[in-house]
């Protein structure tokens, strides 16, 4: 079974700095997607970036990047130049194959972003 | 487009009492799943489909029943509803093709329901 964690349950960083959300999972398989899901104050889930475990090169997407160690079986998400609208909860997913391609998520992280 | 799109959005029922949540997609996809959402645990499976007339069993299955009669509904069903089935529900869908099968879900905007 694929297990999910998030070690940090809150963060707080100052607008315009750089935090970093750390994940962590247990897996078997060799190809797998890894996800951050983001979910503000509005509750709906929004896909943040996401990583093929294949792929050697760490995902971007303009402000988020992630730190994909594959042997450490980590996959951190790094937001720069925070924003007050990032203020939300975070979730790290691993995508299950064997169960129709499910997600199995984390507990999450709560991040505010302060003036 | 709506994408995915659920009904009720908060639902308030006594301890016994049926319900059923129903979640509609119109981007054509195969794949839908069913999720709840409780304080401090993340989101966790109840069920899954990968296609009409097709369903699964996820990590959190009982006191549950869904139905996937058109490919573009999936049912929740709560023949007798319990206190520990207050939660925040979410259905999300996805698509397969032949490059990927690791393709996005999209989620709805969740049912928040309480059961007294």
């Amino acid at each position: 079974a694929q297990t999910v964690t998030q070690s940090q349950p809150e963060m707080s960083v100052q607008e315009a700095e750089t935090v970093t959300l750390s994940c962590t999972y247990d897996t078997s398989e060799n190809n797998y997607y890894l996800f951050w899901y983001k979910q503000p104050p509005s509750r709906q889930m929004i896909l943040v970036i996401r990583q093929e475990a294949y792929k050697q090169q760490n995902a971007t997407e303009n402000r988020f990047s992630v730190n994909f160690q594959k042997a450490a079986k980590s996959f951190s998400l790094k937001i720069s130049d925070s924003q007050l609208g990032d203020t939300a909860m975070y979730f790290c997913a691993f995508m299950k194959p064997n169960s129709g391609y499910a997600l199995n998520f984390g507990k999450g992280t709560s991040l505010l972003v302060t003036p | 487009n709506a994408g995915v799109t659920q009904t009720p959005k908060f639902r308030v029922l006594k301890t016994g009492q049926s319900m059923t949540l129903l979640c509609a997609q119109d981007m054509n996809h195969e794949y839908m799943y069913w999720y709840r959402q409780d304080p401090g645990m993340g989101l966790r499976l109840i069920h899954y489909s990968v296609g009409e007339g097709t369903t699964a069993k996820g990590e959190v299955p009982d006191g549950y029943n869904v139905s996937r009669l058109k490919k573009q509904n999936f049912l929740l069903g709560l023949e007798s509803a319990a206190p520990s089935q207050t939660s925040v529900y979410f259905c999300a869908s996805s698509y397969r093709d032949h490059t990927s099968p690791y393709n996005e879900q999209f989620f709805g905007p969740g049912t928040r329901l309480t059961v007294l």
